[in-house]
């Protein structure tokens, strides 16, 4: 069974707008970590935010936050007032440290664009 | 800080040679990791090692050996490559068993012809 699942393989968004990758995942730990990276053209990974599972707020980083409902299971990604340097692609992963599975698990990915 | 190097960044090679991906860590990182990412694709796991003289295997360890002798270095070995090995490799590192991010290095784009 998929770990992470990003349903979304692309998604557009008009400049300045907001925008939500989603991301559910599949753990039976109650101790586990929930990652978003972004993979501009460029090619390397950028961590953007971390949300921990036992986190009562929602993280967030500037413009970026994290919409958590652990019992729905989903870490879905917001962006707020995109911007065109948003375009990329956007990774959810998890890590479980305490089942072993200290590795990072990554989803397919999302392809943002964002559109001027 | 120069954080996760890898080398090299590009390389083809032919089928049925062999090569060594350097990936070394100036961050005393315990776990370090190895994936690859096909085109479209998300990252999966091929090795990883939880410290000194510590690996273990992955997703998709086959066509591939790890060692680690060293806290900072990771090599990943491909021995007979073959055009299903094309892809891009990325190193990575991070702290301890919380969680914490891992850092990623900058990635080495291989082409097996």
């Amino acid at each position: 069974a998929q770990k992470i699942t990003q349903t979304q393989p692309g998604m557009f968004v008009q400049e300045k707008e907001a925008v939500t990758l989603d991301c559910t995942y599949d753990t039976s730990d109650q101790s586990y970590g929930l990652f978003w990276y972004k993979q501009p053209s460029s090619g390397e990974m950028i961590f953007l935010i971390y949300q921990g599972s036992y986190d009562e707020q929602n993280a967030t980083e500037g413009r970026y936050s994290l919409n958590f409902q652990k019992a729905r299971k989903s870490a879905n990604l917001v962006i707020s007032a995109s911007q065109l340097g948003d375009s990329a692609m956007y990774f959810c992963a998890m890590r479980e440290p305490y089942s072993g599975n200290t590795p990072l698990v990554f989803g397919k990915g999302t392809r943002l664009s964002v559109i001027a | 800080n120069a954080g996760v190097t890898q080398t090299p960044k590009f390389r083809i090679l032919k089928i049925g040679q062999s090569m060594t991906l350097q990936c070394t860590q100036d961050m005393n990182h315990n776990y370090m990791y190895w994936y690859r990412q096909d085109p479209g694709m998300g990252l999966k796991l091929i090795y990883y090692s939880v410290g000194a003289g510590i690996t273990d295997k992955g997703e998709v360890p086959n066509g591939y050996n790890v060692s680690r002798s060293t806290t900072e270095d990771f090599p990943l070995r491909l021995e007979l490559a073959a055009p299903s090995q094309t892809s891009v490799y990325f190193c990575a590192s991070s702290q301890g068993l919380t969680v914490t991010e891992a850092f990623f290095g900058q990635g080495t784009r291989l082409t097996v012809v």
